[in-house]
């Protein structure tokens, strides 16, 4: 099967660095994007990575390794208003239904 | 240019009954996809309909059902709620052809379905 793992909740403070892991685990996909959503509002795209290595959008970077099957989005300079659920996807080329994984609930804290 | 916009916003219906939901994408966007927010499951997807026809189909039993018309609107309909059909909806448009490349997906608010 398709699946993407992500850790189900991270804590940091204001002003610090965090990163969210995504492991996936699927037979071919054209590239990793990143959505943000904040509590009762809709997924807002972040980030895509369609080749390995390293993507920055301001505060926001993305990572991909197509060999270690793993990505990561980096948020730099922690703000209150960071705090929101964030997902990886992956659009497979079998098929090609887009994958969400089970999102990491963000929480920055003063 | 406007977002995606869906309708209604809030329902609530009893188990049997049947519900339409309906989704305009942003102007010029072709492709509609739909996706099921659960607590429990995530985002899962729906299907997706590209120039009226559907493109991809997720794994979810017939009661699930959707269409596109001329102008890219689109509606999705279940019938025989059941209470595990509780979820928001969400919409999702993109101006992609293929499918693939950056394909960035652009939400709706979602409509918050409750099934009593």
């Amino acid at each position: 099967g398709q699946s993407l793992e992500q850790p189900s909740e991270v804590t940091a403070v204001e002003g610090a660095i965090v990163q969210i892991n995504c492991t996936y685990q699927t037979s071919g996909f054209y590239g990793l994007s990143w959505y943000q959503q904040h509590d009762g509002g809709a997924p807002t795209f972040l980030s895509y990575n369609a080749l390995d290595g390293l993507e920055e959008t301001g505060r926001f970077s993305s990572f991909l390794s197509r060999s270690d099957s793993y990505g990561y989005l980096l948020l730099q300079e922690l703000q209150m208003k960071d705090s929101a659920s964030y997902f990886c996807a992956v659009r497979s080329l079998a098929g090609g239904k887009l994958i969400f994984g089970q999102g990491t609930e963000l929480s920055v804290k003063p | 240019k406007a977002g995606v916009t869906q309708t209604p916003r809030y329902l609530i219906k009893t188990r049997g009954q049947q519900v339409t939901l309906s989704c305009s994408p942003i102007s010029g966007h072709r492709s509609v996809s739909w996706y099921q927010q659960t607590p429990g499951q995530g985002l899962q997807f729906l299907f997706e309909y590209f120039s009226e026809t559907q493109r991809n189909k997720g794994n979810f039993p017939g009661r699930f059902s959707g269409r596109q018309f001329s102008n890219s609107r689109s509606e999705m309909n279940v019938s025989t709620l059941e209470l595990g059909d509780s979820a928001l909806y969400l919409c999702a448009s993109s101006s992609s052809l293929a499918g693939g490349s950056t394909d960035t997906q652009y939400f709706g608010p979602g409509t918050r379905l409750t099934v009593l």
